[in-house]
């Protein structure tokens, strides 16, 4: 069973540019989770799918960023008019659920990508 | 709010030394999740353990051990006889709510330098 996978691992942009991110669940999670990390923190949450519903938004997620899901499989994060303070490492995560007991349900981690901007 | 608080920055320690990180945390809910990640140098987190609200018992995996106290609002972790390559930042995190795959709020970070 292969992991969360994020594309690409790196990325160096500048300042005004737009980028975009791509990430994989592992097959079958329907929960898919983004995440940004700044050096020497701790993961902060931005927004969250449920299949391809978007049911969570951090405040975080300025009107620059936005993310979709649109078949309910992989995910996109897309940045417009990159600034400096954009750059950070952008995880994702994904779950399931079990219905029968949403108490045991785990978030499980890519690799991130980590984004620079000049 | 929910907040999760790992106050200890950094620790270093000598290889086969036992070694606590301590995480507090925040929260109005009566049910919550308690979580713990390590991050390696490679940068994936890593999911070590989950407890939930009701459940105080301790575990033990291991060389891995978590003490859960409600009435002190902490979820340490102990390493017993380290080693180089428990060398990472380990995350405490919550999660609020009968879901335990809402999202999650970290804390800072615990850097674990454990030297041979």
């Amino acid at each position: 069973d292969t992991g969360v996978s994020q594309n690409p691992r790196h990325k160096i942009t500048k300042r005004g540019q737009n980028v975009t991110f791509r990430c994989d669940p592992i097959s079958e999670h329907n929960r898919l989770y983004w995440y940004r990390q700044t050096l020497g923190q701790g993961p902060e949450f931005l927004t969250y799918f449920q299949n391809e519903a978007q049911l969570e938004k951090s405040r975080l997620l300025s009107d620059r960023f936005s993310a979709e899901r649109p078949k309910g499989s992989f995910s996109t994060l897309e940045i417009q008019r990159t600034e400096q303070g954009d750059s950070a490492m952008y995880l994702c995560a994904s779950s399931f659920p079990p219905l029968a007991d949403p108490s045991t349900d785990t978030q499980y981690f890519g690799p991130g990508t980590r984004l620079t901007v000049l | 709010a929910q907040k999760v608080t790992q106050a200890q920055t950094e620790i270093s320690v000598v290889e086969k030394e036992d070694v606590t990180l301590d995480c507090v945390y925040e929260t109005r809910d009566t049910t919550y999740y308690l979580f713990w990640y390590k991050q390696p140098p490679s940068g994936e987190l890593v999911f070590l353990i989950r407890r939930n609200s009701f459940d105080e018992q301790n575990e033990i995996s291991g060389r891995y051990s978590w003490n859960f106290q409600k009435s002190t609002s902490s979820f340490n972790f102990t390493i017993t006889a380290s080693q180089v390559v428990d060398s990472a930042v380990y995350f405490c995190a919550l999660s609020e709510g009968s879901n335990a795959g809402n999202m999650l709020t970290f804390g800072g970070g615990t850097r674990l330098m454990v030297k041979p």
